[in-house]
């Protein structure tokens, strides 16, 4: 059964760092392309970044890049998201999801991150 | 980065249909839906323009035509509130936009 729980979210200051996870159990998360995606409050879902399977490359949406780092661990089977120099507008509910054939297929449940002083 | 562009809402009395547009996007590219409830993660509903995945009933359709992509619900179920977004990769392939989202109520 596949499932990815999020973790890590939390309260920071401005130009703080944060690290996310997210424990993936019933498949390897080497095997699929990975997504972080996000919603801020009261807004609609913004894709954040991707990692491809194996490879593995990395792609960010241009709000994020240079400050954001998406990675994942084969020996603990999770996808993580490296979040620095925060702002204000990074406050919201992330979620990792797992990618088939473009298409986010599995989501976490999410985990929160504010962003203030 | 581009964005693809909903109605805000939309809404329909019990057993109607409503129709979701989605605007914006490549000639060429694959449409998918996801439907979000308050507190939920979001749930894939429909898949390369107009495929379902296993387990989603089929009062929900998608279709696709040139740059526009469609959701139809028939038979609208109270249980049918909930917030839908059109997504696709952008023709790059190095980043995914989502619509606006479209809020559908129930009357």
């Amino acid at each position: 059964q596949v499932q990815l729980v999020a973790s890590g979210g939390g309260l920071v200051k401005p130009g703080g760092s944060l690290r996310l996870s997210c424990a993936a159990s019933g498949f390897s998360v080497t095997d699929y392309d990975m997504s972080w995606i996000r919603q801020a409050p009261g807004k609609g879902l913004e894709w954040v970044a991707w990692i491809g399977s194996s490879d593995p490359s990395t792609h960010y949406a241009d709000s994020v890049k240079g400050r954001f780092t998406i990675s994942w661990d084969s020996a603990d089977n999770s996808l993580y998201l490296q979040l620095n120099s925060l702002r204000a507008e990074d406050s919201a509910l992330y979620y990792c999801a797992r990618e088939y054939s473009g298409n986010f297929e599995y989501w976490g449940q999410g985990t929160l991150v504010t962003v203030s002083s | 980065q581009s964005v693809l562009t909903q109605p805000p809402s939309v809404s329909a009395a019990p057993g109607q249909k409503v129709t979701i547009s989605c605007s914006g996007t490549s000639s060429n590219s694959f449409v998918s839906w996801y439907q979000v409830f308050p507190g939920a993660a979001p749930k894939l509903l429909i898949y390369d323009n107009h495929k379902r995945p296993s387990g989603i009933p089929d009062r929900f359709s998608g279709s696709k035509s040139g740059s526009s992509a469609t959701l139809d619900i028939t038979g609208l179920q109270t249980g049918d509130g909930a917030v839908y977004y059109c997504g696709t990769w952008h023709r790059s392939l190095t980043f995914y936009v989502f619509g606006t989202g479209t809020e559908v109520t129930v009357l």
